[in-house]
């Protein structure tokens, strides 16, 4: 069965420092690749996604992510993270699950930043 | 603004009472989503509807309940045969079945079974 997993469950880091989020799935396919966040409080939202072309995606306040096809991965990277990124980061990868398309979610990845 | 709405975005259920959960979407999309939320579970998909007057079940659609008579609301009724639903639930919509797009995201109810 498809499945998307994200290796860290919690990240603590201080303002300034460079985030890297993990995300590895399982599907042979053609897949779509999206991060989301949910900061406190408020609703998810489309942070980038990848649908085909350049594999380094830009998304918004500063993120990017890296689909690198061979190793099944969709990396998301941000170079100086601000107290204002704490939140809850969720990879979700569009696949076939029987006859139909849909999305498959990590468990997320809670990111703390100190300030 | 175009968006989806979720209502109440508290809820208190008794123990062996039916609620019902407010969706709505004015974005023209034609697929809806219900998922839950629980702590270090991430999103689990209750029900979803690609077209009005269709839905299908999600991975945990057990106690749950939906209807899709209109395009812009899908409303989720968690039953009294739901063994624990307090819980986050969110409603999403795609332009597109299949969600090659992305969702859209409500902002939630959360439920509590008092």
């Amino acid at each position: 069965a498809q499945s998307v997993s994200q290796h860290n469950h919690h990240v603590i880091l201080s303002e300034a420092a460079s985030l890297e989020l993990g995300c590895n799935y399982s599907y042979g396919g053609t897949v779509n690749l999206f991060w989301y966040v949910q900061y406190p409080g408020q609703h998810l939202q489309l942070l980038l996604k990848y649908f085909s072309g350049d594999p380094l995606v830009k998304g918004i306040k500063g993120f990017e992510a890296e689909f690198i096809k061979s190793k099944f991965s969709f990396n998301l990277r941000k170079p100086s993270v601000q107290w204002s990124d704490t939140a809850e980061y969720f990879c979700a990868v569009n696949a076939w699950a029987g006859n139909n398309r849909k999305l498959i979610w990590g468990l997320g990845t809670s990111l703390a930043v100190n300030p | 603004d175009g968006g989806i709405t979720q209502s109440p975005k508290y809820l208190f259920r008794k123990e062996g009472q039916n609620v019902t959960l407010s969706c709505e979407q004015n974005l023209n999309h034609d697929a809806m989503y219900w998922y839950r939320q629980d702590p270090g579970q991430g999103l689990r998909l209750i029900y979803y509807s690609q077209i009005v007057n269709d839905f299908q079940k999600g991975d945990i659609a057990e106690g749950y309940s939906v209807s899709r008579e209109k395009k812009e609301s899908f409303p989720l009724t968690v039953t009294s045969a739901q063994k624990n639903p307090t819980a986050f639930y969110l409603c999403a919509s795609s332009i597109l079945p299949g969600a090659s797009y992305g969702y859209t995201f409500g902002s939630g109810t959360r439920l509590t079974v008092v």
